[in-house]
C-alpha cells in the first residue's frame, strides 16, 4: 500500500518570495507522483506529474517539483509566490501497474501569500 | 473542450433521505472516479469505472452508497438514508485511461441536516 506525508497543514510565505511545500510517500515499488491545486469552491487541478524519465518536473504557473527517490520525496517549489498562489495544494501519488488506478493523497498544505 | 461537469453543486439534504450526485465526464474519457472530501478524512477514493463496469469499488463506505455508469459517460453516485456523517464534497474525476492523468470536477457540496 501507499501513503503520502505531506509536512505542514497550513505555509505562509511573503509575496515574492519562496515556495517550497513538502511532500514524502512510502511504496513498495516506484510510485507515479503528482501535486493538484485546489481554489475554494472549486476542484483539484492538475498543477504537474512525474511517471518516468526527468526527475525535476515542470508544471504550470511556474511550479516545479522534484523527485528524489534517495529522500521518498517529491517537494513542489516556486521560486516567487504571487497573490494568486493562494490555495489548498495535495499531493497525490498511484502505483504504476494494472489495477493501481487509485490516487492516494495526501492531507493537503493550504497556501497563504502575505502582501 | 469541456470539463467534468458535477450537479448539483450544492445539496442540502434531511437525515434519512436519498440523494443522487451526477457526472458528466470529459468526452471520450473511458476511466470515471468519484472521491470524498471530508474535513476529518482528507481525500478518500470512493470507486472506479471502466466504461460502464466498476471493478473497484473498494472505497465505498457502506451498502447505503452506490453508483452507476451508463454509456460509458453519465455517472450518478446515490446515497440512501443519508446520514449526518455523509456530509462532504463529493469529487468526480475522468481520465482517458486508467494509467492517465484524472481531470476533476468542482464537486458536490452535501449537507444532511
Amino acid at each position: 500500500a501507499q501513503s503520502v506525508t505531506q509536512l505542514g497543514s497550513h505555509v505562509s510565505v511573503s509575496e515574492g518570495a519562496l515556495v517550497l511545500l513538502r511532500c514524502n510517500y512510502s511504496s513498495s515499488v516506484p510510485p507515479y507522483l503528482f501535486w493538484y491545486v485546489q481554489y475554494p469552491n472549486q476542484g483539484l487541478q492538475l498543477l504537474l506529474k512525474y511517471t518516468t524519465g526527468a526527475t525535476l518536473v515542470k508544471g504550470i504557473n511556474g511550479f516545479e517539483a522534484e523527485f528524489k527517490k534517495s529522500e521518498t520525496s517529491f517537494h513542489l517549489t516556486k521560486p516567487s509566490a504571487h497573490m494568486s498562489d493562494a490555495a489548498e495544494y495535495f499531493c497525490a501519488v498511484n502505483l504504476p501497474g494494472a489495477g493501481s488506478y487509485q490516487l492516494t493523497f495526501g492531507k493537503g498544505t493550504k497556501l497563504s501569500v502575505i502582501p | 473542450g469541456a470539463g467534468v461537469s458535477q450537479s448539483p453543486s450544492n445539496k442540502v439534504t434531511e437525515k434519512g433521505k436519498d440523494v443522487e450526485l451526477r457526472c458528466d465526464p470529459i468526452s471520450g474519457h473511458t476511466a470515471l472516479y468519484w472521491y470524498r472530501q471530508s474535513l476529518g478524512q482528507g481525500l478518500e477514493f470512493l470507486i472506479y469505472f471502466q466504461g460502464n463496469s466498476a471493478p473497484d469499488k473498494s472505497g465505498l463506505p457502506s451498502d447505503r452508497f452506490s453508483a452507476e455508469r451508463t454509456g460509458g459517460s453519465v455517472s450518478t453516485l446515490t446515497i440512501q438514508r443519508t446520514q449526518q456523517e455523509d456530509s462532504a464534497v463529493y469529487l468526480c474525476a475522468s481520465s482517458l485511461a486508467w494509467d492517465q492523468p484524472q481531470h476533476f470536477g468542482d464537486g458536490t457540496r452535501l449537507s444532511i441536516l
